[in-house]
């Protein structure tokens, strides 16, 4: 298994951009989350995700989309991108939430100039 | 915000134990404890977690005293890959599940 592997690993965007961060997980997990971590701190949940077609709102939602029509996929999507969202951004996944550890990507760091 | 405390930075030398403490004085009786650690540039790797009595996987063990309000993890023979940030995570999952991060211990492992 490959894990979770998320895509692209460094992108760097001008103000005003759009992109979506790919995730991808091979280990039929039901749950799926988005966080951000600025530098020195600690994670941030975006988005998370209990199932195909179901999203619900984490702690930092404002300037980000999600959508999740398959159990693998997760992509995360920024549609005016600002410097505030320079960060690195890690996608998790785990089988159910109780209980669960989570299983996390590899980051995607993004700047926004 | 997150609901535990740790020491921002600890040394330990390689080949000893290291002893990472966390305080969480206000966990409720059906929250657990998990340890996550972050290896520099990469993303959180799960150790260890528990909810009352004391574990122990291949990584690490985890202490939990009785009256739940702290906990130690101890990795028993640290080297120098396990130079990393530790975390200490209390949740109770539930239909979000979503851990709260703090700023964790940064373990240095030194030879």
């Amino acid at each position: 298994n490959a894990g979770v592997t998320q895509t692209p690993k460094f992108r760097i965007l001008k103000i005003g951009q759009s992109m979506t961060l790919q995730c991808t997980q091979d280990m039929n997990h039901n749950y799926m989350y988005w966080y951000r971590q600025d530098p020195g701190m600690g994670l941030k949940l975006i988005y998370y995700s209990v199932g195909a077609g179901i999203t619900d709102k984490g702690e930092v939602p404002n300037g980000y989309n999600v959508s999740r029509s398959t159990t693998e996929d997760f992509p995360l999507r920024l549609e005016l991108a600002a410097p505030s969202q320079t960060s690195v951004y890690f996608c998790a996944s785990s089988y159910s939430s109780y209980q669960e550890t989570q299983y996390f990507g590899p980051g995607t760091r993004l700047l926004v100039l | 915000d997150a609901k535990t405390t740790q020491p921002p930075s600890m040394d330990c030398a390689e080949g000893r134990a290291a002893n990472l403490p966390c305080n969480h004085s206000t966990i409720s009786g059906n929250e657990y404890v998990y340890w996550y650690r972050q290896i520099h540039s990469q993303g959180p790797q799960y150790i260890i977690h528990g909810l009352k009595n004391n574990e122990t996987n291949e990584m690490a063990s985890l202490i939990i005293t009785e009256d739940r309000k702290s906990s130690t993890l101890i990795l028993p023979h640290a080297t120098l890959r396990d130079t990393a940030v530790y975390y200490c995570i209390v949740s109770l999952g539930g239909s979000q599940g979503n851990l709260i991060f703090g700023k964790g211990t940064k373990l240095s492992v030194k030879p």
